[in-house]
């Protein structure tokens, strides 16, 4: 199976929150991260967190880490319809120079109007 | 600035055909990755430059791929004798080594199609 896991779709209506759920197995994580990338496009990364953090918040992004479960989530408020794409999960599974991301399958967000 | 630029954009060959990819990183950026993500998957590891240090090609699916990154900089992804599998989306990524977090930041990508 994967190492970094995601649930495949989420549909919300415009202005409701959405959480995305990733799960990760290596418990030597130092950094996780969440990228967006919309149709046709790279990845843009949104926000990273570090490993002996619980929650980050950045504007409409909150970022919660539940490291004995090594559950991620990612919490979008006031969901737009530009937020529609697709989120990955990723971890950095441990520092030094093993710098290579392990990504999730991406989970496909839709805003509904 | 500029960031991570990636060429050609969409690339189509013939199968057996061999193509190169090519990856101009952030100016300053000591780190290279290669990934790729074929359609509905997440992204795969390819390979990582850093510095002038052997490269970690433990990603590689096969013999058929190979990478080089001349004068620390711009990079290029050869695949030999395409088969119809490696049709993906081919991204590469590049950040600094200062700092733990160390992000990378991706570029368009070359969405490579073999028929």
């Amino acid at each position: 199976g994967e190492d970094v896991e995601q649930s495949l779709f989420l549909s919300v209506r415009e202005g409701d929150s959405s959480v995305i759920n990733c799960t990760y197995t290596d418990s030597s994580s130092t950094y996780l991260y969440w990228y967006k990338q919309e149709p046709g496009a790279g990845l843009q990364l949104l926000t990273y967190i570090f490993s002996n953090m619980d929650m980050k918040q950045d504007q409409r992004l909150t970022v919660l880490l539940n490291k004995k479960d090594k559950h991620l989530s990612l919490r979008i408020a006031d969901t737009q319809t530009g937020d529609s794409a697709i989120y990955f999960c990723a971890e950095k599974k441990r520092a030094g120079s093993a710098r290579q991301l392990t990504f999730g399958s991406g989970t496909q967000l839709t805003v509904l109007p | 600035g500029a960031g991570v630029s990636q060429s050609p954009s969409n690339k189509v060959t013939e199968k057996g055909k061999d193509v190169e990819l090519r990856c101009d990183p952030i100016s300053g950026h000591t780190a290279l990755y290669w990934y790729r993500q074929s359609l509905g998957q997440g992204l795969e590891f390819l390979i990582y430059f850093q510095g002038n240090s052997a490269p970690d090609k433990s990603g590689l699916p096969s013999d058929r791929f190979s990478a080089e990154r001349t004068g620390g900089s711009v990079s290029t992804l050869t695949i030999q004798r395409t088969q119809q599998e490696d049709s993906a989306v081919y991204l590469c990524a590049s950040s600094t080594l200062l700092g733990g977090e160390g992000t990378q930041y991706f570029g368009p990508g070359t969405r490579l199609l073999v028929l």
